[in-house]
């Protein structure tokens, strides 16, 4: 069946540091990939999409590239904030599992200023 | 603009009481409707999914069901809570896409903070 691995945090940063969140995934066909953010307190808020090879999908200075040889959706961002501390989930959803996303578990991210 | 609604927001329900948790969506017709539990520092896991009123796909075997009573609700259940059901509930809709591919995005609400004590 379908499953998406993203690197276990909680991943810590100072503030502009590089963040990079790695994300591969196992599923049939041609799945869509995405990124979706989760604040404290909050439910999800989608991040950002690619839905085919090479894609790049990308918002709030956030970026992830389908890369479909390597099965993976890294996210990354060049300057962290202390605002983009959150629980980011890497997602995936394939025609032939129907109406489902599949998420990975889950990455914590602190920035400290 | 579509919006969705979850309540309660917080809930601190007794071991063996029942549930009922409401999700609604306004802005948009015939959604597909997830429900979705995040366990404390876990990831998330599909519970149900609704494809239309009174269709309900059941993903995990629990003591838990869900029901569409009408196109923009979606009612999360149970008879008995168990410790376990402790949770974060999520409620998410999506526009059905119209050609094969898996595209559409999934729009999630606030969430239930459910405690069972």
């Amino acid at each position: 069946g379908d499953s998406v691995t993203q690197m276990e945090g909680p991943v810590t940063l100072s503030e502009e540091a590089f963040l990079t969140i790695n994300c591969t995934y196992t599923a049939t066909g041609y799945p869509s990939l995405f990124w979706y953010v989760q604040y404290p307190g909050e439910g999800l808020q989608l991040l950002l999409k690619a839905t085919k090879a090479d894609d790049k999908g990308s918002n709030k200075g956030f970026e992830a590239t389908y890369r479909k040889e390597t099965t993976s959706f890294h996210l990354e961002k060049g300057s962290v904030q202390v605002s983009d501390s959150a629980v980011y989930f890497c997602a995936l959803r394939s025609w032939a599992a129907g109406n489902k996303l599949t998420f990975g578990g889950g990455t914590r991210v602190l920035v400290k200023p | 603009s579509q919006t969705i609604h979850q309540w309660p927001a917080t809930l601190v329900q007794p071991v063996g009481s029942p549930l009922s948790l409401e999700c609604t969506v306004e802005g948009t017709s015939n959604p597909n409707l997830y429900w979705y539990r995040q366990a404390a520092g876990r990831g998330l896991q599909l519970l149900f999914y609704s494809v239309g009123i009174g269709q309900i796909s059941s993903e995990v075997p629990q003591n838990l069901s869900a029901s569409r009573p009408q196109d923009r609700q979606f009612i999360l259940s149970s008879k008995k809570l168990l410790l376990s059901d402790s949770g974060f509930y999520l409620c998410a809709w999506s526009v059905p896409s119209g050609g094969a591919r898996g595209t559409d995005t999934q729009y999630f609400g606030p969430g239930t903070r459910l405690t069972v004590l």
